[in-house]
């Protein structure tokens, strides 16, 4: 079974600097999806961004941006200019091509210092 | 579109009762994700159903079991609740292939005592 882990339970960024919270996966499948969800504090959990396998190119999203390394199973999530809104817990997941089940990390609380 | 809604969103039952949690995906998705969040143990995943069928399954005991409906519409059992029970769950939707992006309902806060 594929697992993810996320090994920053927690960490702090000061508003407008940049973060990278860390994912490692491991499978044995050559073609998946990577996702990174942020789920504030009694709020719903959202897409932030996803990367296919096999592209070569990083996902950006305005502000988020991913480091995605596939021999190294390694998919970090970089938020630049972190903003007050940016806390909450942010969760790595992993999806296989063939299947619609997702496997997600522990996940990362992210505070945000102003 | 609206998005994915759960009912209800707070829910206290004993030990020993059942409870059924219910879900409305987004217009035009067919498959429904069940996921079990809890401060220990994080998101566990606990099945997927597909047009009426259930496609994918967690590891979770019998007692937790779910339905489809027709209109995409589902529907998860409890049976002989434990404190353990005790979690937020949530659902998700999808379409089934393409990116498998998963949109979250806000979830059920579900509390045994």
């Amino acid at each position: 079974a594929q697992t993810v882990t996320q090994s920053q339970p927690e960490m702090s960024v000061q508003e407008a600097e940049t973060v990278t919270l860390s994912c490692t996966y491991d499978t044995s499948e050559s073609d998946y999806y990577l996702f990174w969800y942020k789920q504030p504090p009694s709020r719903q959990m959202i897409l932030v961004i996803r990367q296919e396998a096999y592209k070569q190119q990083n996902a950006t999203e305005n502000r988020f941006s991913v480091n995605f390394q596939k021999a190294a199973k390694s998919f970090s999530l970089k938020i630049s200019d972190s903003q007050l809104g940016d806390a909450a817990m942010y969760f790595c997941a992993y999806r296989s091509a063939g299947f619609n089940k997702f496997y997600f990390g522990s996940g990362t609380k992210l505070n945000v210092k102003p | 579109k609206a998005g994915v809604t759960q009912t209800p969103r707070y829910l206290i039952k004993t030990r020993g009762q059942q409870v059924t949690l219910s879900c409305s995906p987004i217009s035009g998705h067919r498959s429904v994700s069940w996921y079990q969040q809890t401060p220990g143990q994080g998101l566990q995943f606990l099945f997927e159903y597909f047009s009426e069928t259930q496609r994918n399954k967690g590891n979770f005991p019998g007692r937790f079991s779910g339905r489809q409906f027709s209109n995409s519409r589902s529907e998860m059992n409890v049976s002989t609740l434990e404190l353990g029970d005790s979690a937020l769950y949530l659902c998700a939707s999808s379409l089934a292939g393409g990116l498998g992006e998963q949109y979250f309902g806000p979830g059920t806060r579900l509390t045994v005592t």
